[in-house]
C-alpha cells in the first residue's frame, strides 16, 4: 500500500529533550514536506527537499532541523524543543513535477512540557 | 496581513445543501490553486487543483479561480454527511526558487448534517 508513515504517532516531552519525529514514504517521490498544524493558523510549512540531499527553509523554520540522506527518509528533529512547539506535525511526499499534489501521513502529535 | 486568507467557519448546512468554500489571497505569483480535504484525526489528501484561472469540475465539486480578484471558490453539490471535514486552500508558485513552497489557508470546519 502507497503510503506515508510518521512515528511516533503520539509524544509528550519536557523543554530542551531532543527529539527526532521520522517519516518514511514508499512511493519514491522526490519531493518531501514537513508541516505543523495549530488552531487558527492552519497548515504552515517548516522545511522541504526537492531531493537527497536538498533541503529548504518554509514559512516556520526556527528550532527545527531537517536532513535527506535517503530518498524515502525526511526525519524532523527538534534539538531543544520548547513548549510554543507543542502542535500536530504533518509529513508529506508527491513526485517532483507535481509538488502540489501532496501525500500526507497521518501525523505526530507533540506535546513539550 | 497572511497571504491566504479563509474564513474558519464553521459552517453547518442540511443534507442536499450547495456549499461555498472560499479563500482570497494576496500574492500574484500564485499558479497553481488546491484544496484540500481533512477528516478528523487523519493527514489532509487532495481534492482538487487548478492551474491558472478558470473553472474544474469534478463529481459534486467544482473548483472555481479569479486571479484578477485574487479570489477561489471550491462548491460542493448534493452535500452529504461523508462531506463533513475541513476543508483547506492552498496555493503554490508553480515555478522559480518557491517551486516546493506550498502556501495553506486556515482551513474552514463544514458539518452537513441529515
Amino acid at each position: 500500500e502507497a503510503q506515508v508513515t510518521q512515528n511516533p504517532r503520539y509524544l509528550i516531552t519536557v523543554t530542551g529533550k531532543k527529539l527526532t519525529v521520522t517519516c518514511s514514504q514508499n512511493m519514491n517521490h522526490e519531493y518531501m514536506s514537513w508541516y505543523r498544524q495549530d488552531p487558527g493558523l492552519g497548515l504552515r510549512q517548516i522545511y522541504y527537499s526537492m531531493n537527497v540531499e536538498v533541503t529548504d527553509k518554509g514559512d516556520v523554520p526556527e528550532g527545527y532541523k531537517v536532513s535527506r540522506k535517503e530518498k524515502r527518509n525526511f526525519p524532523l528533529i527538534l534539538e531543544s524543543p520548547s513548549p510554543n512547539q507543542t502542535s500536530l506535525y504533518f509529513c508529506a511526499s508527491s513526485p517532483l513535477t507535481v509538488a502540489y499534489e501532496q501525500y500526507f501521513g497521518p501525523g505526530t502529535r507533540l506535546t513539550v512540557t | 496581513q497572511k497571504e491566504v486568507e479563509q474564513d474558519p467557519g464553521p459552517l453547518s448546512v442540511p443534507e442536499g445543501a450547495i456549499v461555498s468554500l472560499n479563500c482570497t489571497y494576496s500574492n500574484s505569483a500564485f499558479q497553481y490553486f488546491m484544496w484540500y480535504r481533512q477528516y478528523s484525526r487523519k493527514g489532509p489528501e487532495l481534492l482538487m487543483y487548478t492551474y491558472s484561472s478558470g473553472n474544474k469540475e469534478d463529481g459534486r465539486f467544482t473548483a472555481q479561480v479569479d486571479k484578477s480578484s485574487k479570489y477561489i471558490s471550491l462548491f460542493i453539490r448534493d452535500s452529504q454527511p461523508s462531506d463533513s471535514a475541513t476543508y483547506l486552500c492552498a496555493m503554490n508558485q508553480g515555478g522559480g526558487t518557491s517551486y516546493g513552497k506550498l502556501t495553506f489557508g486556515q482551513g474552514t470546519i463544514l458539518t452537513v448534517h441529515p
